[in-house]
């Protein structure tokens, strides 16, 4: 158990619609960052937030969107969904911004959330 | 923008081989991570590496940061049918903000 937990773990939906996944991370971790996984493809980078604010921006698409919340947990969303967007969506945690040399860049992930959009 | 090249896309094996992939990047990273994927789960951090040249085992699993700072290596002994799943090198660069990630290799044991 990494200690980032990602909701809901499944979802199923239309194109056109709009989801919101939820990651919570590590307790103490200021870092959030979202990834996208196609089938058989590596990891894509999205987005990364630090104590709730944007930190780097990824390859994500303008229909998406993210944010951290006071408590540290984000949210992503994504809107007008194409069948193109079924993918595994993971959060990742890390203790800080990722370039202060203190930092290790470990990143812990989720378990992720598959979403099949039909 | 930095590059990972990780290979073999793909291995195929017999339980008891010994496993060796490698990523090399295009600029001096500081940091190399290696994740396994286990099918369906979130990447899970196996061995961290802070120092060129420096070697790190965890279990039947051996890393290394090259003295280049461009490439990594993963070393697996006697494998088994559990380390089925897809391997990533990770690596950071001093003063980036994120990880970059390579492509994966998928290990497939052959009973």
């Amino acid at each position: 158990d990494s200690g980032v937990t990602q909701t809901p773990k499944h979802l199923i939906t239309a194109t056109g619609q709009r989801v919101t996944l939820r990651c919570s991370p590590r307790s103490g971790d200021l870092s959030v960052y979202w990834y996208q996984q196609s089938l058989d493809q590596g990891l894509q980078f999205l987005i990364q937030y630090y104590n709730g604010e944007e930190r780097a921006k990824g390859n994500i698409l303008e229909r998406f969107s993210a944010q951290q919340f006071p408590d540290l947990h984000s949210e992503l969303n994504l809107s007008s969904l194409e069948l193109g967007d079924s993918a595994l969506y993971f959060c990742a945690s890390s203790v800080g911004m990722g370039y202060l040399n203190a930092n290790t860049g470990e990143l812990f992930f989720g378990e992720g959330s598959r979403l099949t959009v039909l | 923008g930095q590059q990972l090249n990780q290979s073999p896309q793909s291995m195929f094996i017999q339980e008891g081989e010994d496993v060796s992939m490698n990523c090399t990047s295009s600029s001096i990273f500081n940091t190399w991570l290696w994740y396994k994927q286990d099918p369906g789960e979130g990447p899970v951090l196996l061995i961290a590496l802070y120092k060129a040249g420096e070697l790190t085992s965890n279990g039947r699993l051996t890393a290394q940061f090259g003295i280049t700072r461009k490439d990594s290596f993963l070393n697996i002994s006697a494998s088994i049918p559990s380390d089925v799943g897809i391997y990533f090198c990770a690596g950071k660069a001093q003063g980036a903000q994120k990880l970059v990630f390579g492509q994966g290799t998928r290990l497939t044991i052959n009973p």
